[in-house]
């Protein structure tokens, strides 16, 4: 199993830029989750979703959209890149809840860089 | 409002010496504890979980910690550290009514020869 993969490792955008990180699981879990780590700060939930078609805001969620069109792949879009989305993204995955026994499993991470 | 708070932002020891990492989180009835381990350039990864019974709950490489309710806290320890314990640590804490994981700010561990 490969787990959790995400692509690009590494991008640079230009302000009002847009670009799509890419987040594939082939684990089977029903809950997928975008988190921003900023330095400092631990991590923020940007969106999350509790399976296919069914996704809902988190913490940041301003400035992104998500969609959840199969199980396995949970993309992560930036229409109008600023400098405030310049951070470190992880996508994670688990089976049900975190609340319950079930772990998130994380991603590699994109490192995002907005100029 | 829910909250996380790692009491160390760094934390550099010698190896093979002991290390605790400290974490609190605002009170609730129910909650759920868990320390992730961040490796340099790597996602993150369970260290260990506290969902219920026993407040010593042991992870792996070495480490644990230890629920305590009165003082809402959830302190990692481990009794000698190695160079490979070089990362950065996370608490967090998920509550009952929204299942979402609510992390702390991390702590980086840094161990010397």
């Amino acid at each position: 199993n490969a787990g959790v993969t995400q692509t690009p490792k590494f991008r640079i955008l230009k302000i009002g830029q847009s670009m799509t990180l890419q987040c594939t699981q082939d684990m089977n879990h029903n809950y997928m989750y975008w988190y921003r780590q900023d330095p400092g700060m631990g991590l923020k939930l940007i969106y999350y979703s509790v399976g296919a078609g069914i996704t809902d805001k988190g913490e940041v969620p301003n400035g992104y959209n998500v969609s959840r069109s199969t199980t396995e792949d949970f993309p992560l879009r930036l229409e109008l890149a600023a400098p405030s989305q310049t951070s470190v993204y992880f996508c994670a995955s688990s089976y049900g809840r975190a609340s319950s026994t079930d772990t998130q499993y994380f991603g590699p991470g994109t490192r995002l860089t907005v100029l | 409002a829910q909250s996380v708070t790692q009491l160390d932002s760094q934390v550099p020891v010698f190896e093979e010496a002991p290390v605790e990492l400290r974490c609190n989180y605002s009170s609730s009835v129910s909650v759920y504890l868990f320390w992730y381990v961040q490796y340099p350039n790597q996602g993150l990864q369970l260290l260990l979980k506290y969902l219920s019974g026993s407040t010593l709950v042991k992870g792996i490489n070495g480490f644990e910690a230890e629920f305590n309710k009165s003082q809402t806290s959830f302190h990692l320890r481990k009794p000698s550290v190695h160079i490979s314990d070089t990362a950065e640590y996370f608490c967090a804490v998920a509550y009952n009514q929204g299942g979402k994981l609510i992390f702390g700010q991390g702590t980086e561990l840094s161990v010397k020869p």
